[in-house]
């Protein structure tokens, strides 16, 4: 089974439609994150969160919104989703306490459409 | 200017050749330094980290310059497998990491 998993896999939605991107890991690690990425643009950071109920803004947060309620888990939602929106949404976890805190572990992705 | 930016790509070569990627960072307080690698439509992976006294892992050597914010990966002996995007990636104080955009490369039969 997969240590981090992300759903859905893939999503097509409307302009001005809410949507939440979810994201699960057995890894047991403290940190999570949220990255997008679009063609020529590398992964971009949207948020992260250190520890439950931890919330910080990355490079390109606005429009977006997260909600970290258990250690496991760590959602992303887009209150009105707009075609820019449109990317590839990847959740990562690491752990601080192995020593290799920089080490990312990333879920498959998120494949989102906005029409 | 990026904060970490890596040569363009795509780099397409024969099975057996040697290729090497470049990497700069702007950022001198930048801690640690990876290589991440992403197949077609999945999720990046680790390939290596990489310090400031170079290191080696099979066929693959990771090199860091600090003096000139330069990071390079060398693939020897190249592999039908190896054919993927490689991100160099970089830590800032506090553990967030940046990532370069990409260096594709295509290894032909």
């Amino acid at each position: 089974d997969a240590d981090v998993t992300q759903t859905p896999r893939n999503r097509i939605t409307k302009t001005g439609k809410r949507i939440m991107l979810e994201c699960s890991q057995t890894k047991g690690h403290d940190r999570m994150y949220w990255y997008r990425q679009d063609p020529g643009l590398g992964l971009r950071l949207i948020y992260y969160s250190f520890d439950v109920k931890d919330i910080n803004k990355g490079e390109i947060s606005d429009g977006y919104s997260v909600s970290r309620q258990a250690q496991a888990k760590f959602s992303l939602s887009l209150e009105s989703a707009i075609p820019n929106q449109t990317a590839l949404y990847f959740c990562a976890t690491s752990d601080l306490t192995s020593g290799r805190g920089n080490e990312q572990f990333f879920g498959p992705g998120t494949r989102l459409t906005v029409l | 200017r990026k904060e970490v930016e890596q040569d363009p790509g795509p780099f397409n070569v024969p099975e057996g050749a040697t290729v090497a990627f470049n990497c700069t960072y702007s950022n001198s307080a930048s801690q640690s330094f990876f290589w991440y690698r992403q197949d077609c439509r999945k999720e990046p992976k680790l390939l290596m980290s990489v310090y400031s006294s170079g290191n080696e892992d099979g066929r693959f050597t990771a090199q860091l310059n600090r003096a000139s914010q330069y990071i390079s990966l060398l693939i020897r002996d190249s592999k039908l497998s190896d054919s993927a995007t490689y991100l160099c990636v970089v830590s800032r104080p506090g553990g967030k990491l940046i990532f370069g955009q990409g260096t594709e490369l295509s290894v032909k039969p």
